[in-house]
């Protein structure tokens, strides 16, 4: 099963709304990451944010970390037709024999900015 | 230029043959991987590499082969034995050593394959 998943699967919004997704997660993590995905091409990195923290920000990207809720959640503020793309969050946890870390991704969010 | 290419950019196939799709880095990094991405699905690891000479299967590496003879160059083959190889293809790299698989990944632009 997946260890990272979003919610919602989509959302669409107008241009200047905010925009949240939420992941939520089943084991204890190293850090989380979220990735944006524009149709049809590679993924790029967004943020990472460790286990011992809560919040991080860059530019209009809020992050947030509950690890006892075992969840995340992404904010883009003030969205605009340019952030329209998929958005994973993706955990690192050690794998099941506890000798490596592992990268799981979601199923991704697919966020639509209306203009 | 720094990044990672991938090409080509789409591949069709028939089946019964083998292709190799190919990835290439100039980041320096130590470790590469490749993914496969299904519509609506997340990413699954195909094989990984955190140095030269060396690569682990990941997940669903069944039908899949690798090889890593230099740090640049991680190219994947997608052999007959692969039963449902319609995919998209994304290659990744990472710097290593300390921080292999928790670090932030950059991805290449991907190879779409198709089977005829």
């Amino acid at each position: 099963s997946q260890q990272g998943e979003e919610d919602p699967q989509a959302l669409s919004i107008q241009e200047g709304e905010n925009a949240t997704m939420n992941c939520s997660y089943k084991t204890s993590i190293n850090n989380l990451q979220w990735y944006r995905q524009n149709s049809g091409r590679g993924l790029v990195h967004l943020i990472l944010i460790r286990s011992n923290e809560r919040e991080k920000h860059s530019g209009r990207l809020r992050v947030t970390l509950d690890t006892s809720k075992k969840s995340s959640s992404l904010l883009i503020t003030a969205s605009r037709a340019a952030d329209t793309a998929s958005y994973f969050c993706a955990t690192v946890s050690l794998n099941s024999g506890g000798s490596n870390y592992k990268l799981t991704f979601g199923k991704g969010t697919l966020l639509t900015v209306n203009p | 230029d720094g990044g990672i290419t991938q090409s080509p950019k789409y591949l069709f196939r028939k089946e019964g043959q083998n292709v190799t799709l190919s990835c290439e880095q100039n980041l320096n990094h130590d470790a590469m991987y490749w993914y496969r991405q299904d519509p609506g699905q997340g990413l699954r690891l195909i094989y990984y590499s955190q140095i030269v000479n060396d690569f682990q299967k990941g997940d669903i590496a069944e039908g899949y082969s690798v090889s890593r003879e230099k740090k640049e160059s991680f190219p994947l083959t997608v052999t007959s034995a692969q039963k449902n190889p319609t995919a998209f293809y994304l290659c990744a790299s990472s710097i290593f050593p300390d921080t292999w698989l928790t670090d932030t990944q950059y991805f290449g632009p991907g190879t779409r394959l198709t089977v005829l």
